[in-house]
């Protein structure tokens, strides 16, 4: 089976631009959710979906937002880039949104804003 | 804020020895987990062992074993006979029951395996 997959892996965008993050979960998993790990730190959590509605958001400005289709995978934007938001995105897939649901990660997206 | 803190940036330790890698955490709940997640040089966070507070027991998996002091708040993470391949970076973190599967992370420890 596939794990998460995230796309692209790598991008590089301007300050001011905006950027589009795309996470397939795992087959069968309905709940996904963003973590931003800026380098040499641990992932910070963004957002959660499940059953493609907000179920969970992190302490990050209105400049973030997210949704989740309705085969359940996610996309993540960000507009009015700064320097400040170049870091790896990591999106976790999980059965569903109990405390006790394993989540399982992607390889991420590294983003830089130059 | 309800904060997990991990106090060694970098540890090593030689191949095929013991080592005990460190975590704290805040929190006013009764009920929530603990996790290890490894990230290697690829990335992706894998799952190492986890951790219920309600269960006294620590948890054990293979080589990982956890020392759970709940009223200490601590949550240690001890590798036997470490791997070339252990060589990465460590998190501890939590989720608390009104959060769903929310994982709460601390800044993690880099572990170098030393042939």
């Amino acid at each position: 089976d596939a794990g998460v997959t995230q796309s692209p892996t790598h991008l590089i965008k301007t300050r001011g631009q905006q950027v589009t993050l795309r996470c397939s979960p795992i087959s069968g998993h309905k709940s996904v959710s963003w973590y931003q790990q800026v380098l040499g730190q641990g992932p910070q959590f963004i957002f959660q979906y499940y059953e493609k509605e907000e179920r969970g958001r992190g302490n990050f400005p209105d400049r973030f937002s997210a949704r989740q289709f309705p085969n359940y995978s996610s996309e993540l934007n960000v507009n009015a880039l700064l320097l400040g938001d170049s870091a790896l995105y990591l999106c976790a897939s999980s059965l569903w949104q109990g405390m006790l649901t394993e989540a399982f990660f992607g390889q991420g997206t590294r983003l830089t804003v130059v | 804020a309800q904060t997990v803190t991990q106090s060694q940036p970098e540890m090593s330790v030689q191949e095929a020895e013991t080592v005990t890698l460190s975590c704290t955490y805040d929190t006013s709940e009764n009920n929530y987990y603990l996790f290890w997640y490894k990230q290697p040089p690829s990335r992706q966070m894998i799952l190492v062992i986890r951790q219920e507070a309600y269960k006294q027991q620590n948890a054990t998996e293979n080589r990982f074993s956890v020392n759970f002091q709940k009223a200490a708040k601590s949550f240690s993470l001890k590798i036997s006979d470490s791997q070339l391949g252990d060589t990465a970076m460590y998190f501890c973190a939590r989720t608390q029951h009104n959060a769903g599967n929310m994982l709460t992370f601390g800044g993690g420890t880099r572990l170098m395996v030393k042939p």
